[in-house]
């Protein structure tokens, strides 16, 4: 069967500095990955999403990047946090032969 | 542009009491719409996909309906482990299998 893992499961940063969030799926092969944010009071906002490797849109103007270096990895960066990057970030894999997306345990980010 | 909204934001209920979650949505061209239970601090577990209107979908205590321009998700007799929030989402055709979310309604269910 199908596993998503996203780590950490939290993570408190200071403003400027770096960030690196990774996502991996087992169990299936050339998956659409995504990434969303979930901040209070809001749904869930798609950030980036991929359907291969090295693929990758944007989809919100942001101080985010994601990468693509492995078929079932998934990597969002930053280079300079900013305090409006705080949020609950969530990973997210769907199959290419059908329509719905399974979700990580997503990360609490914190900056500060 | 695609647009999902949800109601009520929150809803109380006491154990055993059955009610339904709404959720309306506008797409152009929709490939599915798709409910999803989320506890607090985890990430969204998926419940159901709903293809077309009419169709129907049961799990336990959960049923979700579709129509042209809405869904709704009944619970019939619920019980404490049902609190949760609960997201409806929709795909559109030719979206690449993105998801657009509405904000959820917040479900507890009192013992």
């Amino acid at each position: 069967s199908q596993t998503i893992h996203q780590w950490p499961a939290t993570l408190v940063q200071p403003v400027g500095s770096p960030l690196s969030l990774e996502c991996t799926v087992e169990g299936t092969s050339n998956p659409n990955l995504y990434w969303y944010r979930q901040a209070a009071g809001r749904g869930l906002q798609l950030l980036f999403y991929s359907v291969g490797i090295g693929q990758i849109s944007s989809e919100v103007p942001q101080n985010l990047s994601a990468s693509r270096p492995q078929d079932r990895q998934f990597i969002l960066s930053s280079k300079k946090l900013l305090l409006s990057d705080s949020g609950f970030y969530l990973c997210a894999w769907g199959g290419s032969w059908n329509t719905e997306a399974f979700f990580g345990q997503g990360t609490r980010l914190t900056v500060v | 542009e695609d647009q999902v909204t949800q109601s009520p934001e929150a809803l109380r209920l006491q154990e055993g009491e059955s009610s339904s979650l709404n959720c309306s949505y506008t797409v152009s061209g929709l490939r599915g719409l798709f409910w999803y239970r989320q506890d607090p601090g985890k990430g969204p577990e998926f419940l159901f996909t709903l293809y077309s209107a009419g169709e129907e979908k049961e799990k336990e205590r959960l049923k979700a309906t579709l129509t042209k321009k809405e869904s709704f998700l009944h619970i019939t007799a619920p019980k404490p482990e049902d609190s949760a929030t609960y997201l409806c989402a929709v795909q559109a055709r030719g979206s690449n299998y993105k998801l657009t979310f509405g904000k959820g309604t917040l479900l507890t269910v009192n013992p």
